[in-house]
């Protein structure tokens, strides 16, 4: 069965460092999300993405995080100077369809900001 | 205003008992997806139930949606003791995103 991958599961990163972390979507899936969950809380959504460009992102999604779908399978997340409170598990998810479809999330990335 | 409250936060329950887990949210929504999510580990999809159905079935998984009271329940028939997760709903209110609840932890004791 078709999953979503993400790459790395850990990550360990000092403040003020860039960090890219990497999803492969489901192959025949045209929506793609990244979503995070600060340890203990509820999961939150970041940004989503279709037909190249960003349709929808959250407060928390500010000048500091970039997405990009630099070729036809991957789906990135840039954190370009992360702050302590970036410490969380970050999940990528797809999805096939708008509105009406089943979100398919990955294993997430775990990431530390020292 | 919060979506997708769950309730109750913690539930413990005797292995082959039925687990029944209920979530509130606040605005229309196109569907509610229940997930479960082992501790530390990914989010696993289970069921999705659409604004106009009112229930569903998946395996030992029932969920219902009342979208007069905007509210869905979960229930887990003869629990095992690998249904030990935490259990979310999200909803879609066709922005592009899922909104979550808070989740309700599940243990099986055996």
């Amino acid at each position: 069965e078709p999953e979503v991958t993400q790459t790395p599961s850990h990550q360990v990163t000092q403040m003020g460092q860039e960090v890219i972390l990497r999803c492969v979507p489901i192959s025949n899936h045209l929506y793609f999300y990244w979503y995070r969950q600060i340890l203990g809380q509820k999961v939150e959504f970041l940004v989503s993405f279709y037909n190249n460009e960003i349709s929808e992102k959250s407060e928390i999604f500010d000048d500091q995080f970039s997405v990009e779908r630099p070729d036809g399978s991957n789906f990135t997340l840039k954190i370009r100077s992360t702050k302590l409170e970036d410490s969380a598990m970050y999940f990528c998810a797809s999805g096939g369809r708008r509105g009406e479809g089943t979100q398919y999330f990955g294993p997430g990335t775990r990431l530390l900001v020292l | 205003s919060q979506q997708g409250e769950e309730d109750p936060q913690a539930l413990s329950i005797q292995e082959g008992e039925n687990a029944t887990m209920n979530c509130s949210y606040k605005t229309s929504i196109n569907n509610l997806q229940w997930y479960r999510q082992n501790s530390g580990r990914g989010l696993v999809h289970l069921i999705l139930i659409r604004s106009n159905e009112r229930e569903k079935h998946s395996g030992r998984l029932r969920v219902t949606l009342d979208t007069s009271k905007k509210s869905s329940s979960l229930l887990i028939t003869a629990s095992r003791a690998a249904d030990t997760a935490s259990y979310f709903c999200a909803t879609d209110q066709g922005a592009q995103k899922l909104v979550f609840g808070q989740g309700t932890r599940l243990t099986i004791n055996p």
